[in-house]
């Protein structure tokens, strides 16, 4: 099925650091949400975008719905160990939620 | 609110056995679940789309008879992986579908490591 193409694969940074992260796809989707996935775990719902261009915060998370409905990112500021997961973007179409691959992130104390 | 959970979260199976997975809405009743596989270091994969009281829905290339899905209640979807052979060795994880005021959000669950000798 079609996946979302999520850059970086991983990312080592030194805790305080900002990190920033992306999604793009060939396709609308009506929603696109980013999830944060501990080892062993389900995902969990960080942020949730319906709108085209919409900007969203959520403590030291940020995230922007692009204005072509194909794209999105999530920043994280002033990062911490805790931070430390999987990140992954989803684009929702009617109710089918479709992942991207995924964003590695290892935060250095 | 809007806890999802699975049973169990781990089981090692032989092959050619079957063994069941249940998914539960523990405090809203969820007329729609999903499954989901994920091999490791990859991304969520959807299975298929489970549907209270009627057939699921199968993704292109997911084996309808292979993995059995019975959403019999608001509140349980079960998976059963049947004859189970190593390939199958997945992390396997559920959603379930609540209306969260603007959207619908799909809730999941922990996951369950399943593994096959």
């Amino acid at each position: 099925g079609q996946q979302l193409n999520q850059s970086p694969q991983s990312m080592f940074i030194q805790e305080g650091e900002d990190v920033s992260m992306n999604c793009t796809s060939s396709s609308i989707f009506n929603t696109w949400l980013w999830y944060k996935q501990d080892p062993g775990e389900g995902p969990v719902l960080l942020i949730a975008l319906y709108k085209a261009g919409e900007l969203t915060s959520n403590g030291r998370l940020t995230a922007q719905f692009g204005i072509t409905r194909k794209d999105s990112f999530l920043n994280i500021s002033a990062s911490i160990p805790s931070d430390v997961g999987i990140y992954f973007c989803a684009g929702q179409r009617g109710s089918r939620l479709t992942f991207g691959e995924g964003t590695q992130l290892t935060v250095n104390p | 609110g809007a806890v999802v959970s699975q049973h169990p979260s781990w089981v090692i199976c032989k092959s050619g056995t079957s063994v069941k997975i249940e998914c539960r809405s523990l405090d809203f009743q969820a007329t729609t679940m999903f499954w989901y596989r994920q091999f490791p270091k990859q991304s969520l994969m959807l299975m298929a789309t489970s549907n209270e009281g009627s057939k699921a829905t199968y993704e292109q290339g997911v084996e309808k008879d292979k993995f059995l899905i019975n959403h019999a209640s608001l509140t349980l979807s079960t998976l059963t992986v049947t004859s189970a052979h190593p390939e199958d060795s997945s992390f396997y994880i559920c959603s379930a579908r609540d209306w969260a005021g603007l959207f619908y959000e799909q809730y999941f669950g922990p996951g369950t490591r399943l593994t096959v000798t």
